[in-house]
């Protein structure tokens, strides 16, 4: 049974536009969330975190929305550029964890010039 | 850059034959963790270490065992590879538990490995 799910397995959007993928969650004891970064041949890089206290957190261009009563997390990328084209992955956690770090299945952004 | 080195990077293997892939950190990290990525499954989480000689089972922990003797090490043993094992695996470190807090997970490059 899939506790972080992304139901949109790619995104294609144009360039200078707005991004925004979506993660859906089950277990209502994670409080920790996590967007990854992947290129092609490279391991994931960590991109922004939000914990449960708070419903919204942003990096220069990167904004990650929690909404916990539905159990939704959104990544906003704005603007979009050619180089944010990469496979995105939702994470989370709960403190109880010892560190069980779970992941969506991924989202594939192309951002066209 | 965060200091974790996979080796190897790539291999290939026949079926029923043991393989050990290892991590090395650098960064004195307390959590390690073993991961695998295949089309359509994301990255799933095989076993993960909260310390030496400390593991615990992820998801898909069957055909695998590990094992951290150092802090700086963390194998992951394939008893008897199978074709289902096929996949790209990664290792990945942490200061805290899940990445929590300021203390994000770090991956590495990754091992690609066949079994034939």
């Amino acid at each position: 049974d899939q506790q972080v799910k992304q139901n949109s397995p790619s995104l294609s959007v144009q360039e200078g536009r707005i991004s925004i993928l979506n993660c859906d969650y089950t277990n209502s004891m994670f409080d920790y969330f996590l967007w990854y970064k992947k290129y092609p041949a490279e391991g994931p890089t960590f991109l922004i975190s939000i914990s449960s206290i708070k419903d919204k957190n942003e990096d220069g261009r990167f904004t990650v929305f929690l909404n916990k009563s539905a159990k939704h997390l959104s990544l906003h990328i704005v603007p979009s550029q050619p180089g944010d084209s990469a496979v995105y992955f939702c994470a989370a956690s709960y403190g109880g964890s010892q560190g069980n770090l779970i992941f969506g299945k991924g989202t594939k952004l192309s951002v066209k010039p | 850059d965060a200091g974790i080195t996979q080796s190897p990077r790539h291999k290939v293997t026949e079926t029923g034959t043991p393989v050990t892939l290892r991590c090395h950190q650098t960064e004195n990290h307390r959590y390690m963790y073993w991961y695998r990525q295949d089309p359509g499954h994301g990255l799933r989480l095989i076993h993960y270490s909260y310390g030496v000689k400390d593991t615990d089972k992820g998801e898909v922990s069957d055909g695998y065992s590990v094992s951290r003797s150092k802090t700086e090490d963390f194998l992951l043993t394939l008893e008897s590879a199978t074709s289902s094992q096929t996949s790209v695996y990664f290792c990945a470190i942490s200061a805290g538990a899940g990445g929590r807090g300021n203390t994000e997970a770090f991956f590495g490059q990754g091992t690609r490995l066949t079994v034939v």
